[in-house]
């Protein structure tokens, strides 16, 4: 079966500070990587796709298929990025398996 | 009314009662999808539409049961819940395109469930 792994329920960290936010999932096959976001009182969104090699709101995740990871980095965090955080590979055409999220509080 | 509205936004039902959840895309997309998002678990696929076909079904219990009567809306149909039945339930939408793996899906507001 597929699994995702986001082992951090919550990471809290300073404004300005670096943030990674991690993202383990099973090998089967060449899945897409996407992380969605979920700010408060608002809808789940896309934030990054990694197909599309881009960088959201300062956000990059980088894929290590070796280790099977596709974490979220930030080398600066602001207090509007808090919000619940979702990776989410694709597999098998419309397909997507969430992780747990994480919840990224950014304090003052 | 744009992207995707669902309705609606909360819920209250007996274990005894009928009840549907709608939802419906602006978005011209051709594929619609019905989550479960519970306090203590990930967000659960549930049933994936394409073209107005059931493509998947997550193994859900008979007692949740969809329609998608047109690309652009999704019902999910409700009877005899049970309380464990209690959550989030979002519907997404996303446009198929043949050979593309990786389409990015529109989410609703979700509808919040409490059976009683």
């Amino acid at each position: 079966a597929q699994r995702v792994t986001q082992p951090e329920k919550l990471l809290s960290v300073f404004k300005g500070a670096p943030v990674e936010l991690k993202c383990n999932y099973s090998y089967s096959g060449s899945p897409e990587l996407f992380w969605y976001v979920q700010y408060s009182r608002q809808r789940l969104q896309l934030l990054l796709r990694h197909i599309s090699r881009e960088s959201i709101k300062g956000f990059t995740a980088d894929l290590n298929k070796g280790e099977t990871s596709f974490h979220l980095k930030k080398p600066f965090a602001q207090e509007e990025d808090s919000a619940m955080y979702y990776c989410a590979p694709l597999y098998n055409f419309n397909k997507f398996y969430f992780g747990s999220g994480t919840k990224l509080n950014v304090k003052p | 009314e744009t992207g995707v509205t669902q309705t609606p936004r909360h819920l209250v039902m007996g274990m005894t009662n009928k009840k549907s959840l709608k939802c419906e895309q602006h978005l011209g997309h051709n594929a619609m999808y019905w989550y479960k998002q519970s306090a203590k678990k990930p967000l659960e696929l549930m049933f994936v539409y394409s073209l107005e076909e059931r493509v998947e079904n997550n193994s859900v219990p008979s007692r949740f049961s969809p329609e998608c009567p047109n690309s652009s809306h999704l019902f999910l149909h409700l009877h005899t819940l049970q309380p464990e039945d209690s959550a989030l339930y979002l519907c997404a939408s996303s446009q198929d395109r043949a050979g593309v793996s990786y389409n990015e899906q529109f989410f609703g507001p979700g509808t919040r469930l409490t059976v009683l």
